[in-house]
């Protein structure tokens, strides 16, 4: 099945910063990666995403890259700000898994102002 | 993107009793819903799929007669606890997901705790 690895697990940056967060995926099949952004005591929220026909995509200070010949994407955030502090995750899904999500390990990212 | 609701937000409970989660679609119909755990500092683990009108189905090592689940109609699913424990504290949240996108719309999740 599907795996996900994430990296780094925390990453620590000055506020007007960037910070770029990295996943692996296993299976080729995969054609959706989104990432969420999770506040304590909070359910994820779809902060970007993108399809495997699709080599990036950018949303104001969020980007998202992705390589499907070496099974990675990223994720960019420019100008950090200290709301951006939180935890994030990395996800893959196929179409023949029934829509199922398979989610990295998290990063938590600290924004300091 | 759809609106998912959960309650309790958050539930205390004794040993060995149940407790019941629910997750609603308010503005969209969901045939299926998934059910997430996550334990601290630790990412989501898929639990189980719901499905509307059939048995859910539930990921490898997770037990289907503890976690019972119930996709009652297009807007509704619940998870029960049964004889919880306290391993079974956890941030359980659900999530509907969008098929013509593949976009999943997640709850805000119940925190259970089980003393």
């Amino acid at each position: 099945g599907e795996n996900v690895e994430q990296h780094p697990s925390t990453l620590s940056v000055q506020e007007g910063d960037s910070a770029v967060i990295k996943c692996t995926y296993s299976d080729s099949a995969s054609n959706y990666f989104p990432w969420y952004k999770q506040e304590l005591g909070k359910g994820p929220q779809l902060i970007i995403d993108i399809r495997s026909n699709v080599g990036e995509k950018k949303d104001q200070r969020i980007a998202v890259t992705l390589n499907k010949t070496a099974k990675h994407f990223s994720l960019h955030i420019t100008e950090t700000q200290p709301e951006d502090s939180a935890v994030y995750f990395c996800a893959a899904s196929s179409g023949n898994q029934g829509g199922k999500l398979i989610f990295g390990q998290g990063t938590e990212l600290s924004v300091k102002p | 993107g759809a609106v998912v609701s959960q309650h309790p937000s958050r539930v205390i409970c004794k040993s060995g009793t149940s407790v019941k989660i629910e997750c609603r679609s308010l503005d969209f119909q969901a045939t299926t819903m998934f059910w997430y755990r996550q334990f601290p500092k630790q990412s989501l683990m898929l639990m189980a799929t719901s499905n509307e009108g059939s048995k859910a189905t539930y990921e490898q090592g997770v037990e289907k007669d503890k976690f019972l689940i119930n996709h009652a109609s297009l807007t509704l699913s619940t998870l029960t606890v049964t004889s919880a424990h306290p391993e079974d504290s956890s941030f359980y949240i659900c999530s509907v997901p969008d098929r013509s996108s593949n976009e999943q719309y997640f709850g805000p999740g119940t925190r259970l705790t089980v003393t």
